[in-house]
């Protein structure tokens, strides 16, 4: 089994709607993220959690909401769906440790949303 | 602020032939280095990275990556290249002082020509 698993894998949806995408992980890891992916942009992060109490904005977190339900539970919210959202989202995780400052992120699948 | 630039978006090599995809990257330290690949449909997985130490740095699938400090500069290569290395791969930094963001090139495809 996959150790990041995202759901849904393809989601088309209409402007105005609520849109979750929620992911989840079985590495045991404390970090986890929520980046999109638009071509010729490279991955731009949105929101990450060190740990279940500790959430923060990324570069692009305008439009977009999250929660962190358990340790290997992050889930991401388009409060209201817009066309520019449409992009290609992946979550991913890392580990914390004292001697590494950041250590190597673990990506799930993705999920493709289109916005109509 | 840090940017890293991904020079091609796209680079087309012969089976067989040497692999070079060139990264630089804006810092006035010495950041931790990091490639990507992204195979198609799938999640980005780590090739390597470089943090202290040796410049060289050996990754899977025979890739390797030299950190050339007065370049600014964290170069991808591979010998010789093969069908099943058709993907995107992506540059990432992360500023020293900074322990969770990455900031991260704009990807370069690579395509391999049979």
């Amino acid at each position: 089994d996959a150790d990041v698993t995202q759901t849904p894998r393809n989601r088309i949806t209409k402007t105005g709607k609520r849109i979750m995408l929620e992911c989840s992980q079985t590495k045991g890891h404390d970090r986890m993220y929520w980046y999109r992916q638009d071509p010729g942009l490279g991955l731009r992060l949105i929101y990450y959690s060190f740990d279940v109490k500790d959430i923060n904005k990324g570069e692009i977190s305008d439009g977009y909401s999250v929660s962190r339900q358990a340790q290997a539970k992050f889930s991401l919210s388009l409060e209201s769906a817009i066309p520019n959202q449409t992009a290609l989202y992946f979550c991913a995780t890392s580990d914390r440790d004292p001697g590494q400052p950041l250590n190597e992120q673990f990506f799930g699948p993705g999920t493709r949303l289109t916005v109509l | 602020a840090q940017s890293v630039t991904q020079l091609g978006s796209h680079v087309s090599v012969s089976e067989g032939a040497l692999v070079l995809l060139r990264c630089n990257y804006s810092s006035s330290v010495p950041p931790y280095l990091f490639w990507y690949v992204q195979y198609p449909n799938q999640g980005l997985q780590l090739l390597l990275k470089y943090t202290t130490g040796a410049t060289l740095v050996k990754g899977i699938n025979g890739f390797e990556a030299e950190f050339k400090k007065s370049e600014t500069s964290f170069h991808l290569t591979k010998p010789s290249a093969h069908m099943s290395d058709a993907a995107e791969y992506f540059c990432a930094v992360s500023p020293s002082s900074s322990n969770y963001q990455l900031i991260w090139g704009a990807g370069t495809k690579l395509i391999i020509k049979p």
